[in-house]
C-alpha cells in the first residue's frame, strides 16, 4: 500500500458525461501529480499541483481540469467524455517536488 | 523535452533465469525511479535511485547519472515478476516543473 488513495477504482460512464476522480495523497505530501495511461501505453503526464497551486501542465485536454484543495486532496474532472478517454488514471504524491513519488492504485475509466 | 528509452521492449524468461533491463535518458535527470506494473495495473515502487546501486532481495538497480542510464537486474525470476517495468525520471527544472517522465516500459513474462 503506497498510502495514496484514489476513488473510485472503477468507473463506467457514457459518452458526453462528466466524471470526477479523487486522490488523497500520503499524509504530509504537498505535491500531487496526475497521469493517464491508455491501453498498453506508457504513462502520460497531465498536471501537477504543489500545496494548492498548479505547477506544471502536460498534454491535458481542455475538457479536463483539476484542482488541489486546502486539505491537499486533489480532484481531476473529465467532461464531455469520448470513447478515447477510456484509460487508467493515476495520481501520485511526493513530500516535495524533487523527491520520490508514490502512486495510487489508479481509477480505471471506461467510456461506452 | 527529455526522452526516455527502455530496452528490451519485450522479454520472455523461464523461471529461475536472470535479466537486465536498461533505461536511457536523452538529458540529465534529477531523480530516477523504477516501477513494476502488475497484471492488475497497480504501479509498485521498486527503487528510488538517483545514482549509485541499491539492492532489494532478488532485485537490484544501478544508475550512472553522468552517463544518463540506469539498469534493473532481476535474478532468479519468478512468475510473479511478470508485468511491465517502467523507469521514470524528473528533468532538471529550469521552469519550476518537476514532472516525472516515463519510459515506454519493458514487458516481462516469466514462464513456469
Amino acid at each position: 500500500d503506497s498510502g495514496v488513495t484514489q476513488t473510485p477504482k472503477h468507473l463506467i460512464t457514457a459518452t458526453g458525461q462528466r466524471v470526477t476522480l479523487r486522490c488523497s495523497p500520503r499524509s504530509g505530501d504537498l505535491s500531487v501529480y496526475w497521469y493517464q495511461q491508455s491501453l498498453d501505453q506508457g504513462l502520460q503526464f497531465l498536471i501537477q499541483y504543489y500545496n494548492g497551486e498548479e505547477r506544471a501542465k502536460g498534454n491535458i485536454l481542455e475538457r479536463f481540469s483539476a484542482q488541489q484543495f486546502p486539505d491537499l486532496h486533489s480532484e481531476l474532472n473529465l467532461s464531455s467524455l469520448e470513447l478515447g478517454d477510456s484509460a487508467l488514471y493515476f495520481c501520485a504524491s511526493s513530500p516535495d517536488q524533487n523527491t520520490e513519488a508514490f502512486f495510487g492504485q489508479g481509477t480505471r475509466l471506461t467510456v461506452v | 523535452g527529455i526522452q526516455v528509452e527502455q530496452s528490451p521492449p519485450d522479454l520472455i524468461l523461464q523461471e529461475g533465469a536472470n535479466s537486465t533491463l536498461r533505461c536511457n535518458f536523452s538529458d540529465s535527470v534529477n531523480n530516477l525511479q523504477w516501477f513494476h506494473q502488475n497484471p492488475w495495473g497497480q504501479l509498485i515502487n521498486l527503487f528510488y535511485i538517483p545514482s549509485g546501486t541499491k539492492q532489494n532481495g532478488r532485485l537490484s538497480a544501478t544508475t550512472v547519472a553522468t552517463e544518463r542510464y540506469s539498469l534493473l537486474y532481476i535474478s532468479s525470476s519468478q512468475t510473479t515478476d511478470s508485468g511491465v517495468y517502467f523507469c521514470a525520471g524528473q528533468g532538471a527544472s529550469t521552469s519550476g516543473t518537476y514532472k516525472y517522465i516515463f519510459g515506454t516500459g519493458t514487458r516481462l513474462k516469466v514462464l513456469a
